[in-house]
């Protein structure tokens, strides 16, 4: 069974704090691993896809990393605007044949106060 | 473009009623989900379907049914509505090839009392 676990629950940065969010994954057979940011009262939203570790994605201030056993969601100099819930998923080896499901973790929330 | 529209946004049920939520794409995915979301559970789906006409059970699939008769809909109904089914329910859709790039719906915000 694919599990995901996400750290901290809750974090609370003032703007222009840099930090990381941790996801911890087990699952047999990794074929993506996935970034999403939620909004309240809202859906969540795609932010990016790694597949193999050592990879690296980048958008705006958020930087993604992958390794074996976990991802990082990297945050450089923060605005009050990337206040959101961080969610991380994986997709493991059932693929296409699986609906392509996802697994997600509870997710982080993370505040930046200006 | 509108991309995954949800209905109703909220409801109010008492326990032991039925309800249809409807969720609807028009951005021709062949697969779509049904998830709901729960403090301190995360995302957990219920349903699935990789095309019209199948569906399949994910992880909580009990007191859901689900039907995908037309490509660009898939409803999710509850036949005896329980108060351990309040919840937030997302419909999400994406490509399938696109491994995991999903677009999801502005959820449903269900209480069963």
């Amino acid at each position: 069974e694919d599990q995901v676990t996400q750290s901290p629950e809750a974090l609370r940065l003032q703007e222009g704090e840099s930090s990381s969010l941790n996801c911890s994954y087990t699952v047999s057979g990794l074929r993506g691993l996935f970034w999403y940011r939620q909004d309240p009262g809202k859906g969540p939203e795609f932010l990016f896809t790694l597949y193999s570790a050592g990879e690296e994605k980048e958008k705006e201030r958020l930087k993604a990393t992958l390794t074996k056993k976990e991802s990082f969601l990297h945050i450089t100099a923060p605005k009050p605007e990337d206040s959101a819930t961080y969610l991380c998923a994986v997709q493991g080896q059932g693929g296409e044949t699986s609906g392509s499901r996802l697994t997600f973790g509870e997710g982080t929330q993370l505040t930046v106060n200006p | 473009n509108a991309g995954v529209t949800q209905t109703p946004k909220f409801r109010v049920l008492k326990t032991g009623q039925s309800m249809t939520l409807l969720c609807a794409q028009d951005m021709n995915h062949e697969y779509m989900y049904w998830y709901r979301q729960d403090p301190g559970m995360g995302l957990r789906l219920i349903h699935y379907s990789v095309g019209e006409g199948t569906t399949a059970k994910g992880e909580v699939p009990d007191g859901y049914n689900v039907s995908r008769l037309k490509k660009q809909n898939f409803l999710l109904g509850l036949e005896s509505a329980a108060p351990s089914q309040t919840s937030v329910y997302f419909c999400a859709s994406g490509m399938g090839r696109t491994r995991g790039k999903l677009f999801f719906g502005s959820g449903t915000q269900l209480s069963v009392l």
